[in-house]
């Protein structure tokens, strides 16, 4: 089956520094994602990103399907984006199963 | 905008008891999951439903069962707790295979 290997698995910046999360995938892509998974376990999505580039104030999301990778950068981190990144796509067949990763644990320190 | 609810948010069970979890969606979207996550491990997908009465196997199914009796709402039954069992259920919607949105999640304790 297809996987998805997250790096790094953990990240400390200091406050303002830049982030960047990869994300590769073991086969080609239909759809995939970026969420935000808060302490209580809930998730956000930050990006529905199959292709190409997307932004969002300091998120920038670029996927390249050729290299079967997805990047998540982001700017200026803040104390607030701690916390947990995962990334997780749906092969090229068949309705959005997604398959997750195991997640980037982020702390931003002062 | 819209908004999916779990319940229970907590779940306290007895090994071998069949245990119930709910999720309801208001978004109208026709595909639901639900998916399991243990500590260190990626989420994995359980159940999918593409549509109301309609039930997919994913990779984990072994041990559940799942029902969609509504477009609103799909539930995922625990046949039969294992002792020492802790794990978070997400359930998620979308429209047909685009971006899903997720629930808060029901934490699930067997003792």
């Amino acid at each position: 089956g297809q996987q998805v290997q997250q790096s790094p698995a953990s990240l400390v910046l200091q406050e303002g520094e830049n982030a960047e999360l990869q994300c590769n995938f073991s086969t080609s892509l239909n759809s995939m994602q970026w969420f935000y998974q808060r302490p209580e376990g809930s998730l956000v999505s930050l990006f529905y990103n199959p292709s190409g580039t997307k932004q969002s104030g300091r998120l920038t999301s670029t996927t390249v399907i050729k290299e079967r990778r997805s990047s998540l950068h982001i700017s200026s981190s803040q104390i607030t984006d701690s916390g947990t990144y995962l990334c997780a796509m749906a092969p090229d067949s068949g309705y959005n199963k997604l398959t997750f990763g195991k997640g980037t644990v982020l702390l931003v320190s002062p | 905008g819209g908004i999916i609810t779990q319940t229970p948010k907590f779940l306290i069970g007895q090994e071998g008891q069949k245990l119930t979890l709910k999720c309801q969606q208001n978004f109208n979207h026709d595909t639901m999951y639900w998916y399991r996550q243990d500590s260190g491990k990626g989420l994995r997908l359980i159940y999918y439903s593409i549509t109301e009465n309609d039930l997919q196997k994913g990779d984990l199914s072994e041990g559940y069962d799942a029902s969609r009796e509504k477009k609103s709402s799909f539930s995922l039954t625990v046949t039969s707790a294992q002792k020492n069992e802790m794990a978070v259920f997400l359930c998620a919607s979308s429209i047909r295979f685009y971006e899903q949105y997720f629930g808060p999640g029901t934490r699930l304790t067997v003792l």
